[in-house]
């Protein structure tokens, strides 16, 4: 059973760094195909891709975020973090990660409970 | 870059059949994903490339795809449909959602 949970500040002030942490169980990122990407949504409004690490370290990121993000796995503790520097308000969001399974194209078949983000001085 | 459009809401009368337009340029070239997502939830993937079913999601949900625009087809729309719904694709290695389109069963 495919599990992920996302942990990390609920607050964080305009120009700090916020890393999330995506804690997964039941596969493994060492498995050829498999991927973990992080998805945000503020309130109201639709969802948005931000990231995704593959299962040999190959990342991609939204054009629009690049030079803000960051993904990086940890595969000893079946963990991956997103960094996003320099926050502003427009970040405050939900931020969901989910599991990318094995074939040509990315997509997401199981979702963290996401966590909610709000940036604000 | 890639967009995908989608119409803000629909409307469907409790037991008739709801169908949610996503359109994209060459989009029958891609392959389609839709996700159902209630209030406070995440997101659930109920189509996968553009016809397929994940295991629990029910029958009455059905996708298809022409050249322009992919569609979800939910037949017999329960209560419990009430949700917005998110198309997606995969372009130039980038991950790309719908606008997303509210779901009302009347």
């Amino acid at each position: 059973q495919i599990t992920l949970e996302e942990s990390g500040p609920t607050l964080v002030k305009p120009t700090q760094t916020l890393t999330l942490t995506c804690t997964f169980s039941g596969f493994s990122l060492r498995t050829n195909g498999v991927g973990v990407g992080w998805v945000r949504q503020p309130p109201g409004k639709a969802l948005e891709w931000l990231a995704l690490i593959y299962w040999d370290d190959d990342k991609r990121y939204s054009p629009s975020l690049r030079s803000r993000l960051t993904i990086a796995r940890d595969t000893s503790k079946n963990q991956v973090v997103l960094t996003v520097t320099n926050v502003d308000p427009v970040d405050t969001a939900t931020y969901y990660c989910a599991h990318r399974p094995p074939g040509g194209s990315d997509y997401f078949d199981f979702w963290g409970q996401g966590t909610l983000v709000t940036v604000s001085a | 870059s890639y967009e995908l459009t989608q119409p803000v809401s629909v409307s469907v009368a409790l037991g008739q059949t709801a169908r949610i337009p996503c359109g994209g340029d060459h989009i029958g070239s891609k392959n389609v994903y839709w996700y159902q997502q209630k209030p406070g939830q995440a997101p659930l993937l109920v189509i996968q490339r553009d016809t397929n079913r994940p295991s629990g999601i029910p029958e009455r949900f059905s996708g298809s795809k022409s050249e322009y625009t992919a569609t979800l087809t939910i037949s017999g729309a329960q209560a419990g449909d009430e949700a917005d719904y998110y198309c997606q694709v995969w372009d130039s290695s980038t991950v790309i959602f719908g606008g997303g389109t509210i779901l009302t069963v009347l």
